[in-house]
């Protein structure tokens, strides 16, 4: 899987727009972007995935570069329950092989939500 | 709907003791299982998966052992522990290895080994 690239920390206040980026040049044509989310003291969950297009669901906003080389989770209106750190992953379509669809995990944005 | 149970949440384990991590899935059939580990302030390694009953593989070398017993029953075990295994220890599920597949989580283990 291509490598990601991420800042290892954020800061946000309560109610504002957050912009994660991450960074993936070495991205290929099969390759999906997934972001997943770490609450304290709690296993992961997905956030959203996309490929090409901008994509939106209840929990946030995926912006796409044109080049693929670059993407932002966006969260429209921070709140203290979205203190997490945020994981940019990328996953092959045709990886179906040996790895079967394994994510693997970078280490990540901790973001931090002021009120 | 699907829910994922692990246990214990917590435990205290001597080196050299055994270990047995239980998970196990509801609400679906025939999941992809996985076994993650995250060591302090470190992201999240996958140490094994499951595609079926009795078919494990493991991702990196170490002292651990899997095994799936039943459909929805994924087994972490080790016969001597080490001071290297403490952790986070998280149990996943996903209905297929496609890319549009999300991964679920399990709450966690959360091991000390003394």
């Amino acid at each position: 899987d291509a490598k990601t690239t991420q800042p290892n920390s954020m800061e946000s206040n309560e109610e504002e727009p957050v912009h994660l980026p991450c960074n993936h040049s070495t991205i290929s044509g099969t390759d999906y972007i997934h972001w997943y989310r770490q609450l304290p003291s709690q296993g992961p969950e997905y956030v959203i995935h996309g490929l090409t297009s901008n994509v939106n669901n209840r929990m946030a906003s995926l912006a796409i570069a044109e080049d693929r080389k670059s993407s932002t989770l966006i969260l429209h209106r921070a709140t203290l329950r979205d203190a997490a750190v945020y994981y940019c992953i990328l996953r092959d379509l045709g990886n179906y092989g040996g790895s079967q669809g394994n994510l693997i995990f970078g280490k990540g944005t901790k973001l931090s939500v002021k009120p | 709907s699907q829910t994922i149970h692990q246990w214990p949440a917590t435990l205290v384990q001597p080196v050299g003791s055994p270990l047995s991590l239980e998970c196990t899935v509801e609400g679906t059939s025939n999941p992809n299982l996985y076994w993650y580990r995250q060591a302090a302030g470190r992201g999240l390694q996958l140490l094994f998966y499951s595609v079926g009953i009795g078919q494990i593989s493991s991702e990196v070398p170490q002292n651990l052992s899997a095994s799936r017993p039943q459909d929805r029953q994924f087994i972490l075990s080790s016969k001597k522990l080490l001071l290297s295994d403490s952790g986070f220890y998280l149990c996943a599920w996903a209905r297929g290895a496609g890319v549009n597949n999300e991964q679920f989580f399990g709450p966690g283990t959360r091991l000390t080994v003394l």
